[in-house]
């Protein structure tokens, strides 16, 4: 079975303050890790995915074997942040996501 | 890229009737996906609609309740049947994954009296 799991249900931070939302997950092949964010109004769409190893908007993440994490990073959170981010593991042929943290930009 | 849409946007519906949703893709995709986001929840993926074939129901979905149609590589139809508040949701269709990046539907607002 696969498995992601997002610890967080809102996390609040100041404008200009370090992000760290965190993904956790349960696979036993290779997995492929995404994270998608949704927008106030906006539909789902893709940020960042690790086989990519780029950074979007500022955001990077970095898959971690050992740990079973890809957590989702930012050094200076911006107010146009303020979104929900879903971690997501692509195995068996079907995705996976996990329950969602709304992140709050504080001005 | 893909773009989806969906109709209708959003529906109120009487328990014991039944709602077809619509996907549309402007591209031809391999994969089309519908999943379901119950109020405070995550996506739960719901079946894979397979081009020319059943669709491939995930754990806890069945075809009676979520029939599935994709007559071409760029269309689907949800139906959820007989419906009662529980049903109550947003359901999405998604296109694209496998190599490719997964693209997603504005949704459809469901809510069952």
């Amino acid at each position: 079975a696969q498995r992601v799991t997002q610890p967080e249900k809102l996390l609040s931070v100041f404008k200009g303050a370090p992000v760290e939302l965190k993904c956790n997950y349960s696979y036993s092949g290779s997995p492929e890790l995404f994270w998608y964010v949704q927008y106030s109004r906006q539909r789902l769409q893709l940020l960042l995915r690790h086989i990519s190893r780029e950074s979007i908007k500022g955001f990077t993440a970095d898959l971690n074997k050992g740990e079973t994490s890809f957590h989702l990073k930012k050094p200076f959170a911006q107010e146009e942040d303020s979104a929900m981010y879903y971690c997501a593991l692509r195995g068996y042929q079907k995705v996976t996501f996990g329950t969602g943290t709304k992140l709050q930009v504080i001005p | 890229s893909a773009v989806i849409s969906q109709k209708p946007s959003r529906d109120i519906c009487q328990r014991g009737t039944s709602l077809t949703i619509q996907c549309q893709v402007d591209s031809q995709v391999t994969m089309m996906f519908w999943y379901r986001q119950q109020p405070g929840q995550s996506l739960t993926l719901i079946a894979t609609a397979n081009q020319g074939s059943e669709a491939t129901y995930e754990s806890g979905f069945v075809i009676d309740k979520f029939p599935i149609s994709r007559p071409n590589l760029t269309f689907s139809t949800l139906t959820v049947s007989n419906m009662s508040p529980e049903d109550s949701s947003i359901y999405l269709c998604s296109a694209g994954g496998g190599e490719d990046t997964q693209y997603f539907g504005p949704g459809t607002r469901l809510t069952v009296l």
